[in-house]
């Protein structure tokens, strides 16, 4: 079963507005990752964090900005976001070993509107 | 460059039938990883298994089971006596060991499914 929770589910905003996406993981998981998803596309990787620090961003627009608190918690901020912007996103974590490719564990997703 | 194709965009079925989703790669890498999700309406990717390359054996679990060919690219997934519930998107994707130590999935476009009762 997942273990990585995301709030909130649903998120409408205006282009004006400032708002965050919280991930939320207990796997002991070090590394997370955000992803948007259009509508019947697949998902598409926005920001990896290994050991709490950023490894990759995949050339995301600054009006995205991802934060990693701690091991556990993935915050995405969001402003000034425009209306191709609305997607679902999606959290997901992993393991980090030294060899080999570890599986990604996704949570529910918040479904993001913007207006 | 790392390609996952899903040819089958779309398939319907009837319940109890059974169903198989291709699923074809290219990668140069040696090393390589295999995954199956399923995203049911509710939007949650589910894993559902991981392959690495150096192990070919088939595996089964319950009425879902692997076929994976390296012979030809191939790692295709088969539902046995399909249900409503098995209805979702299902994503093949795949990963590489690399230099780094995390795997970067690529997915394939998916494959919608529809059981109907």
């Amino acid at each position: 079963d997942t273990e990585v929770t995301q709030t909130p589910k649903h998120l409408v905003m205006g282009m004006t507005n400032k708002k965050s996406l919280k991930c939320e993981q207990h796997m002991g998981h070090r590394a997370m990752y955000w992803y948007k998803q259009k509508a019947k596309k697949p998902p598409e990787l926005m920001f990896v964090y290994s050991y709490e620090k950023l490894s990759i961003n995949e050339s995301v627009p600054s009006r995205f900005s991802p934060e990693c608190p701690n091991s556990s918690l993935l915050n995405l901020h969001l402003h000034a976001l425009q209306p191709e912007d609305s997607a679902l996103y999606l959290c997901a974590s992993s393991q980090v070993r030294d060899i080999g490719a570890d599986t990604q564990y996704f949570g529910p997703g918040t479904r993001l509107t913007v207006l | 460059a790392q390609k996952v194709t899903q040819a089958q965009t779309e398939i319907s079925v009837v319940e109890k039938e059974d169903v198989t989703l291709d699923c074809v790669y290219e990668t140069r890498d040696t090393t390589y990883y295999l995954f199956w999700y399923k995203q049911p309406p509710s939007g949650e990717l589910v894993f559902l298994i991981r392959r690495n390359s150096f192990d070919e054996q088939n595996e089964i679990s319950g009425r879902y089971s692997w076929n994976f060919q390296k012979s030809t690219s191939s790692f295709n997934f088969t539902i046995t006596a399909s249900q409503v519930v098995d209805s979702a998107v299902y994503f093949c994707a795949l990963s590489t060991a690399g230099g780094t130590s995390y795997g970067k999935l690529t997915f394939g476009q998916g494959t919608i499914l529809t059981v109907h009762p």
